[in-house]
């Protein structure tokens, strides 16, 4: 168990729709991360927030949006799904934001029909 | 764009055979190296990582050789184990931010 906690576990939702997918870091840790697994492009880095700022960003679609609050809980979200977005989402936290193992929850699995 | 490359795709071991998994990159801004043991339905957990100062980092049976003029490096799992089978994968950190990941290995240890 890394310490990282993600909810739901499963989502199952339709074409359009918009879900919300939640994160607590592990205790302590400042910096969230959100990547996305899927068959065809492999593990990506979405985009990064260290104590409420974001700091760094991937390739995230202008569909998908995220914050991190000030309990250092961070929050994806996405929207006007389509069914390529259907992926394994995994949000992963570090101490810092700089050469620092992250360690990663057991991810939501996304299924959008 | 494949920063960081990653091979075999898969690979089956015999049980107390010796796994090899390899990486190359491009980005000389990478300065940090971990590597991923993921089983299904689970999140990546990490299993040793090296600096680019370091020629070799061992910790059990995984090893890390890391040559740092042919921006190359691999995992070597000594005596592997059934319980070894998982999806690896190796990853460079950019900018001390984000993670590239390389495509995979899914390994099979065969008792």
């Amino acid at each position: 168990d890394s310490g990282v906690t993600q909810t739901p576990k499963h989502l199952i939702t339709a074409t359009g729709q918009r879900v919300t997918l939640r994160c607590s870091p592990r205790s302590g840790d400042l910096s969230v991360y959100w990547y996305q697994q899927s068959l065809d492009q492999g593990l990506q880095f979405l985009i990064q927030y260290y104590n409420g700022e974001e700091r760094a960003k991937g390739n995230i679609l202008e569909r998908f949006s995220a914050q991190q609050f000030p309990d250092l809980h961070s929050e994806l979200n996405l929207s006007s799904l389509e069914l390529g977005d259907s992926a394994l989402y995994f949000c992963a936290s570090s101490v810092a934001g700089s050469q620092e193992t992250q360690y990663f929850g057991p991810g939501t699995r996304l299924l959008v029909l | 764009q494949q920063q960081v490359k990653q091979s075999p795709q898969s690979l089956i071991v015999q049980k107390g055979g010796i796994s090899i998994i390899n990486c190359a990159y491009e980005n000389t801004a990478f300065d940090y190296f971990p590597w991923y043991q993921q089983f299904p339905g689970k999140g990546p957990a990490l299993l040793i990582a090296i600096r680019p100062d370091v020629s070799e980092k061992k910790e059990g049976r995984f090893t890390i050789s890391f040559n740092k003029s042919a921006k190359q490096f691999s995992l070597h799992i000594m005596d592997s184990q059934p319980g070894d089978s998982a999806t690896y994968f190796c990853a460079a950190n950019e900018y001390g931010n984000k993670l590239v990941f390389g495509a995979g290995t899914i390994l099979r240890v065969k008792s």
